[in-house]
């Protein structure tokens, strides 16, 4: 089954800063790649996602990337803010004829933006 | 639009119990995930439901059990409950699929087994 490694675990950075936070997974018929931010005690929520299709895409200060052939995709959010403090969750996902009907997550990475 | 919800927010079981928790979909919403949350794991995939037909199943003893009815309110039970089922439980909905369409968390269910 699909396995989907995330790194790092935890992440400190300035305000201001950049932060990636970078995935891999295994299993070639994925291609749908959501990320989920989980504030404390709150619900997990979808901040960007991507297909396979696509190489990048970007909302404002957040962009994701995905490199089918080396099965990695990364979160990058630029000009980091305090409220940006969360845990991140990458996930991936077949769709269409190949799908398993489930999402396989990271384990996570605490990000924290010092101020 | 009212979001996914999930009840009871808070459970505290003794081990050997059964504890049932449900969920409530985002309105049309037709397929119901639910995950186990734990600090070290992360979110794990439990089951999911479309149109009350169970689609997958992870890796998760049969002691683990759902289902989902004809309003797409579904229903996960535990049985035989061990002090290593708990968790934060979440549940997602979604149109057609968490792999195809994005997915609505619950504010999960916190269950301890004491």
């Amino acid at each position: 089954g699909e396995n989907v490694e995330q790194h790092p675990s935890t992440l400190s950075v300035q305000e201001g800063d950049s932060a990636v936070i970078k995935c891999t997974y295994s299993d070639s018929a994925s291609n749908y790649f959501p990320w989920y931010k989980q504030e404390l005690g709150k619900r997990p929520q979808l901040i960007i996602d991507i297909r396979s299709n696509v190489g990048e895409k970007k909302d404002q200060r957040i962009a994701v990337t995905l490199n089918k052939t080396a099965k990695h995709f990364s979160l990058h959010i630029t000009e980091t803010q305090p409220e940006d403090s969360a845990v991140y969750f990458c996930a991936a996902a077949a769709s269409g004829g190949g799908s398993n009907y489930k999402l396989t997550f990271g384990k996570g990475t605490l990000l924290t933006v010092n101020p | 639009k009212a979001g996914v919800t999930q009840t009871p927010r808070y459970l505290i079981k003794t081990r050997g119990q059964q504890v049932t928790l449900s969920c409530s979909p985002i309105s049309g919403h037709r397929s119901v995930s639910w995950y186990q949350q734990t600090p070290g794991q992360g979110l794990q995939f439990l089951f999911e439901y479309f149109s009350e037909t169970q689609r997958n199943k992870g890796n998760f003893p049969g002691r683990f059990s759902g289902r989902q009815f004809s309003n797409s309110r579904s229903e996960m039970n535990v049985s035989t409950l061990e002090l290593g089922d708990s968790a934060l439980y979440l549940c997602a909905s979604s149109l057609q699929g968490a792999e195809n369409t994005e997915a609505f968390f619950g504010q999960g269910t916190r269950l301890t087994v004491v």
